[in-house]
């Protein structure tokens, strides 16, 4: 069975550009969420999926962030326009449950300059 | 301000000797914590977990032990292997708003020496 899998591995963009994020969950598992570790620091949540309805968005650090998950499958990040603060590791986690029995991404590595 | 706290950085041990992991939290309202695994350029994966209720857990070579009294937390693997050389999180699950998430720590850098 397949994983959770991210694209792209790694991205490098511009300052004031665009980036789109994508998470492919475990088939079956309607909880995805997306968590982000900044340089240094700890994984952080930003937000949680129950099928396509956002359950809680309350990490989401800004406005420049959109998170979607048309027909409750795969779910996409986007920021626009990027800053040099959002560089990090992106995180995408699914369960059939809740957190605890979810299972993590490899991560898209996401570098602004 | 953080909630979840892995003081040590890094932590170096002999292969065959115990490795203890240490965490500590602030929030009393936490009712379960969890320890996960992390290797280069791959997600963490889920390694043990403990409920508040619970004092220890043990799954094979891994123990984890709950102090609640002192919201503290420990990982202990005997005997330590060079495969289990990876970033340690340790992480707590708090429900907000209708949703669970984790509250993370920074992470403990584990190396096993052969």
């Amino acid at each position: 069975e397949a994983g959770v899998t991210q694209f792209p591995s790694h991205s490098v963009i511009e300052k004031g550009q665009t980036v789109t994020l994508r998470c492919d969950p475990i088939s079956g598992h309607d909880n995805l969420y997306w968590y982000r570790r900044v340089m240094g620091k700890e994984i952080k949540f930003l937000l949680h999926f129950v099928k396509e309805s956002k359950q809680d968005e309350s990490g989401m650090p800004n406005n420049r962030f959109l998170a979607e998950r048309t027909g409750g499958t795969y779910s996409t990040l986007k920021v626009q326009p990027a800053e040099l603060e959002d560089s990090g590791v992106y995180f995408c986690a699914s369960s059939l449950r809740g957190m605890t029995e979810a299972f993590f991404g490899q991560g898209t590595r996401l570098t602004v300059v | 301000d953080q909630q979840v706290k892995q003081n040590s950085p890094s932590l170096s041990v002999q292969e065959g000797r115990i490795s203890i992991l240490n965490c500590d939290y602030t929030n009393s309202m936490f009712d379960y914590f969890l320890w996960y695994k992390k290797y280069p350029a791959e997600g963490p994966t889920f390694l043990i977990s403990i409920s508040s209720i619970k004092d220890k857990n043990e799954d094979g070579r891994f123990t984890v032990f709950l102090n609640k009294s002192a919201k503290h937390l420990s990982l202990h693997i005997v005997p330590s292997q060079p495969g289990d050389s990876a970033v340690y999180f340790c992480a707590a699950s708090e429900w907000q708003g209708g949703s669970e998430k984790l509250v993370f720590g920074k992470g403990t850098k584990l190396t096993v020496n052969p």
